[in-house]
């Protein structure tokens, strides 16, 4: 597995506070990802990033923010946070080249809104 | 826009039974397929992907998935489950137009086995 961290792993947070969860990678990954968790839908894509400063909006971007000022981090900001945001959040990356059609996933964060 | 298709939410089976876990894709064009298995608890595992070549590919821990373009699908099989197999497991496709190169997931199968 590719070298991915994600924190918090766990956090409860309060309905209108704002919230960002990080994610690292070690492996100079070109692209990735923030997807959402929720049962009976899979993994949704919130948004996504193929480069520094370069993002694009996924299929359940609203109410979401992202940024990458680095290769290595993604950010990802609930601006304020509802109960319907409540979900699993993983993180993950790809490269470029045959072995970049992999991608690899961090280890999720529990993210809960009261 | 590429979607996937997982038609069984549950299954449960007894150990050393066989298992097919369906999935079904809507593009046209190349596409990438994957099958990623999470244990409860733990974060997405790669078991096998396809890219090009033999349809038939052979994964980690004795799975295997068939490409089939015609239908398109790419059905997950193993032909003796173990109790350490009960996890979810989705199906995913990377269209070959994706300029993100990002993945579409079905919204998965949730397999218990019984000892």
């Amino acid at each position: 597995d590719a070298g991915i961290t994600q924190s918090p792993r766990h956090k409860v947070t309060e309905t209108g506070t704002p919230v960002t969860l990080r994610c690292h990678q070690t492996e100079n990954h070109r692209y990735m990802y923030w997807y959402r968790q929720d049962p009976g839908h899979g993994l949704r894509l919130i948004h996504y990033s193929y480069g520094v400063k370069d993002t694009d909006k996924g299929e359940v971007s609203d109410g979401y923010s992202v940024s990458r000022s680095k290769t290595e981090d993604f950010l990802l900001t609930l601006e304020s946070a509802t109960s319907s945001q409540t979900s699993v959040y993983f993180c993950a990356s790809r490269g470029t080249g045959f072995s970049g059609n992999t991608i690899y996933f961090g280890e999720g964060s529990w993210l809960t809104v009261v | 826009a590429q979607s996937v298709s997982q038609h069984n939410h549950h299954v449960i089976l007894s150990e050393a039974a066989s298992l097919e876990l369906g999935c079904n894709y809507s593009y046209g064009g190349t596409v990438n397929l994957f099958w990623y298995v999470q244990y409860p608890g733990q974060h997405l595992q790669l078991l096998l992907k396809y890219f090009s070549g033999d349809p038939l590919v052979k994964g980690i821990k004795g799975f295997e998935a068939e490409f089939i373009k015609s239908k398109f699908s790419f059905n997950l099989r193993k032909p003796s489950v173990q109790w350490s197999d009960t996890a979810e497991y989705f199906c995913a496709v990377n269209a070959g137009n994706n300029a993100g190169n990002m993945l579409t997931f079905g919204g998965g199968t949730r397999l218990m086995v019984k000892p």
